[in-house]
């Protein structure tokens, strides 16, 4: 069964350091997502890429972040200069359209930690 | 935004009892309503969905409600077992733009046998 795939499963960086997390979405999928879980909180939504460019962000997803889809697998998340609240797990999802299903398969996670 | 709250967070049951798990939301523009369950050290599984066009769903074990009036909806597991205990989260996602999930703080199910 297809699945989303990310890596690392475990970043530890220093404050200011930049990040990238990175994830292979579903092959056919289209749209492409990233949640973030703070330890004991809800998964927030960070941002959604659809064709090439961000379909929607959140307030948390600001300046720091970005996010590419460097060829036809990966997709990344850049975070330039990490904060120590910045520590969470950061989860990929994709969704083969937005429309019959909306149905968003979830990658295993990446635990940033921040020191 | 929308807002989803969840209770309870920790929900503990006797091997092949019920367990039942709510969900409010505040936006009337979300439509689309999945249950995902999260096991340790894994990202969140689709279990069931439930679109706001029906009341009920349901898959083997597990059925979900929704009542749009009071904007609640629920997950009901029955006969359960200890292969059920995980996290589960309800989200509500309103079908515009991208549609983005909004979670619900999460209830951790512990089946014990």
């Amino acid at each position: 069964e297809p699945e989303v795939t990310q890596t690392p499963s475990h970043q530890v960086t220093q404050m200011g350091q930049e990040v990238i997390l990175r994830c292979v979405p579903i092959s056919n999928h289209l749209y492409f997502y990233w949640y973030r879980q703070i330890l004991g909180q809800k998964v927030e939504f960070l941002v959604s890429f659809y064709n090439n460019e961000i379909s929607e962000k959140s307030e948390i997803f600001d300046d720091q972040f970005s996010v590419e889809r460097p060829d036809g697998s990966n997709f990344t998340l850049k975070i330039r200069s990490t904060k120590l609240e910045d520590s969470a797990m950061y989860f990929c999802a994709s969704s083969v359209s937005r429309g019959r299903h909306n149905e968003q398969f979830f990658g295993p996670g990446t635990r940033l930690t921040v020191l | 935004g929308e807002n989803v709250e969840q209770h309870p967070s920790t929900l503990s049951v006797q091997e092949g009892d019920s367990a039942v798990i709510k969900c409010t939301y505040s936006d009337s523009a979300s439509n689309y309503f999945p249950w995902y369950k999260q096991e340790l050290g894994k990202g969140p599984q689709l279990i069931i969905d439930i679109r706001s066009n029906v009341g009920e769903k349901k898959d083997q074990r597990i059925a979900v409600t929704l009542n749009k009036t009071a904007k609640h909806f629920s997950l009901h597991i029955t006969e359960t077992q200890p292969e059920d205990s995980a996290v589960y989260f309800c989200a509500a996602s309103m079908n515009t733009g991208a549609n983005n999930l909004f979670f619900g703080t999460g209830t951790r199910l512990t089946v014990i046998p």
